[in-house]
């Protein structure tokens, strides 16, 4: 079974540029979940899609980021303009959706993507 | 208040040797899960194990084992013979059953010194 893919894996981009991730999930993983990792951090969710409907985006900053899930498979999350402070790594991550989209799934993850902001 | 405490920020070890990393958790429910993820150099989150609130028995996978203690509130973790490719960031996470994010914490630095 493929595991979850994403793409670039890095990408460096200057201040108020735009940028955009995409990750494809585990083929019939009702569950996909975008996290950014701060260096020394555990990982923070920004948003978590059940299918193509939005579950939680409560730690989304709206005003920049955007995520979608076209389809309930694919996913694209873009950053625009981009702040010195994005710098992370973007974490993909999905689940069978079993239990709704409740944390109680076990999460798999892609191999992130790496973005330095200068 | 759910809340996960991975205590020791980082443990060297010499290869061989077992070396034990903490967790403990916070939480009000009675029907929760517990995991933890291994995250090496490369960057990627790979899953170790998930565990129910209702299933205390320890599990040994090879040379890694957990040991569950409810009335600790623990769920740590062992590497037995340690070697150098189990140098990674250690996390552990907590779900509940009625939320849909997992807890985590702030994760342990694990050095395995040939």
């Amino acid at each position: 079974e493929a595991g979850v893919a994403q793409s670039p894996r890095y990408k460096i981009i200057e201040k108020r540029q735009s940028v955009a991730f995409w990750c494809n999930p585990i083929s019939g993983h009702a569950t996909l979940y975008w996290y950014q990792q701060i260096l020394g951090q555990g990982p923070k969710l920004l948003i978590q899609f059940q299918n193509n409907g939005v579950v939680d985006d409560s730690q989304l900053p709206k005003d920049r980021f955007s995520a979608e899930r076209l389809k309930g498979v694919d996913s694209t999350l873009k950053i625009q303009p981009a702040k010195l402070e994005d710098s992370a790594v973007y974490l993909c991550a999905s689940s069978r959706g079993l239990a709704g989209g409740r944390s109680t799934d076990t999460q798999y993850f892609g191999p992130g993507t790496r973005l330095t902001v200068l | 208040a759910q809340k996960v405490t991975q205590a020791q920020t980082e443990i060297s070890v010499v290869e061989k040797e077992d070396v034990t990393l903490d967790c403990v958790y916070e939480t009000r429910d009675t029907t929760y899960y517990l995991f933890w993820y291994k995250q090496p150099p490369s960057g990627e989150l790979v899953f170790l194990i998930r565990r129910n609130s209702f299933d205390e028995q320890n599990e040994i996978s090879g040379r890694y084992s957990w040991n569950f203690q409810k009335s600790t509130s623990s769920f740590n973790f062992t590497i037995t013979a340690s070697q150098v490719v189990d140098s990674a960031v250690y996390f552990c996470a907590l779900s509940e059953s009625g939320n849909y994010q997992l807890i985590w914490g702030a994760g342990t630095k694990l050095i395995i010194k040939p």
